[in-house]
């Protein structure tokens, strides 16, 4: 089993619609939680940390759950660049930063 | 803005070559880690160094060794390029101070024939 799995989709969505992706981890002494964006042929960039308590900026919000070792992503009033890959990433101490492998999200007109 | 530097984009090698992939951050930063990327397996830690001339292995350390003589180098090192190695290779700094984010290079993509 991998230690971070996310469904490698794609998710073809319509502008304007809400999609939300899900990512489990295995390991339940992980400390640390991100969303990492990575656009075709670029680097993989921090979209945003996952917090206990949820977070939100703007149109994203993420949340952990740790009863049941998941985190998601949900992005509202999807926008054609919001195209990309999704990279869940978990940190489980020290420098060990597991990355899954991604979900790829396709925003059409 | 943090700037991670690979010094090629796209490299091709033969086999059994040794391979040097040179990586530079200007914002001194402690950790420099070296990833490859693979479709479907997601990135892979194959080293990374918290402080000049310190490594460790990471996931994926077979075949590879690093070089990190100075604070803002870290160098991944193919001592016999082989076909298995073929991948996009990504560096990456981070500050201990500033928390956990990872800020990546653009990528080298390695072809070995």
């Amino acid at each position: 089993r991998k230690e971070v799995e996310q469904d490698p989709g794609p998710f073809n969505v319509p502008e304007g619609a809400t999609v939300a992706f899900n990512c489990t981890y295995s390991n339940s002494a992980s400390q640390s939680f991100f969303w990492y964006r990575q656009d075709c042929r670029k680097e993989p960039k921090l979209l945003m940390s996952v917090y206990s308590s949820g977070n939100e900026d703007g149109r994203f919000t993420a949340q952990l759950n740790r009863a049941s070792q998941y985190i998601s992503l949900l992005i509202r009033d999807s926008k054609l660049s919001d195209s990309a890959t999704y990279l869940c990433v978990v940190k489980n101490g020290g420098f060990k930063t597991i990355f899954g492998a991604g979900t790829r999200l396709f925003v059409k007109a | 803005d943090v700037k991670v530097t690979q010094s090629s984009r796209y490299l091709v090698k033969r086999t059994g070559e040794k391979v040097f992939l040179e990586c530079v951050q200007d914002m001194d930063h402690e950790n420099m880690f070296w990833y490859r990327q693979d479709p479907g397996l997601g990135l892979r830690l194959i080293y990374f160094s918290y402080d000049v001339k310190m490594k460790e292995k990471g996931d994926i350390p077979e075949g590879y060794s690093v070089s990190r003589e100075k604070k803002e180098r870290f160098s991944l090192i193919l001592e016999s390029a082989s076909t298995n190695q073929t991948s996009m290779y990504l560096c990456a700094s981070s500050s201990t101070t500033e928390g956990e984010k990872l800020f990546f290079g653009s990528g080298t993509q390695l072809s070995v024939l």
